[in-house]
């Protein structure tokens, strides 16, 4: 199947732990995108990279650090993780090339609970 | 910077009846607008969108149209049913690759 997917679907860990998110996508796109949803429904853009390159950096603390292998793969890393970290990471992609407005596709999302 | 707003939620309506949720954006330039649906334990899914003034986007039933004068993307259905029970999302997109979400309206629909 054609998708974006991420892993682990869920994520359980205490404060103060480091924990990463996974996400590739088959797609064949090449911008790929980390959202933060809260437990309002609220999207905030995190990260975003074009052909492994970092294209958007929102105000988000510097213990979330994305990591770009190559253009299908976008990798989040939380270091030192407290309760308010606790949403659900979605990860997205689109295909700058198809179109400006080309929509993004998301993956299930990560649900993480940081007890 | 963009921003939008969407009418608060959650909208409850019986099966067949009308539906409108209301969208209106802050943007510079022309934004592209959006319509974005999450289903329970789903990522979100573009329902359709519309790209310059005018245009109206459409599918499943589901319009919207870009009107550049009130700055609006209002979602409308003519009969809704109890699968369409989701929560919807205006994004636009206007600077540089970013796309901005509104806060999300949950719609349940009960036969």
């Amino acid at each position: 199947d054609t998708a974006v997917s991420q892993t682990p679907k869920y994520l359980v860990t205490q404060m103060g732990n480091d924990k990463s998110i996974k996400c590739e996508q088959n797609l064949g796109h090449d911008t790929m995108y980390w959202y933060k949803q809260d437990s309002k429904k609220f999207l905030k853009i995190m990260f975003s990279y074009n052909n492994k390159e970092l294209i958007i950096n929102e105000t988000v603390p510097n213990r979330f650090s994305p990591k770009s292998p190559d253009k299908a793969h976008l990798n989040l890393h939380i270091n030192s993780l407290e309760l308010g970290d606790s949403a659900v990471y979605f990860c997205a992609s689109r295909n700058l090339l198809d179109s400006y407005n080309s929509p993004l596709h998301f993956g299930n999302g990560t649900r993480l609970t940081v007890t | 910077g963009d921003s939008v707003t969407q009418m608060e939620g959650p909208v409850t309506l019986s099966e067949e009846a009308f539906l409108t949720i209301n969208c209106t954006y802050t943007a510079t330039g022309y934004p592209s607008l959006f319509w974005y649906v999450q289903y329970p334990g789903e990522g979100l899914q573009l329902l359709l969108k519309a790209t310059k003034a005018d245009d109206k986007g459409s599918n499943k039933g589901f319009e919207a149209t870009y009107r550049k004068e009130t700055t609006s993307f209002h979602l409308e259905k003519g009969s809704v049913q109890v699968s369409d029970s989701a929560v919807y999302f205006c994004a636009l997109k206007g600077g540089y690759q970013k796309v901005t979400f509104g806060t999300g309206t949950k719609l349940q629909v009960i036969p």
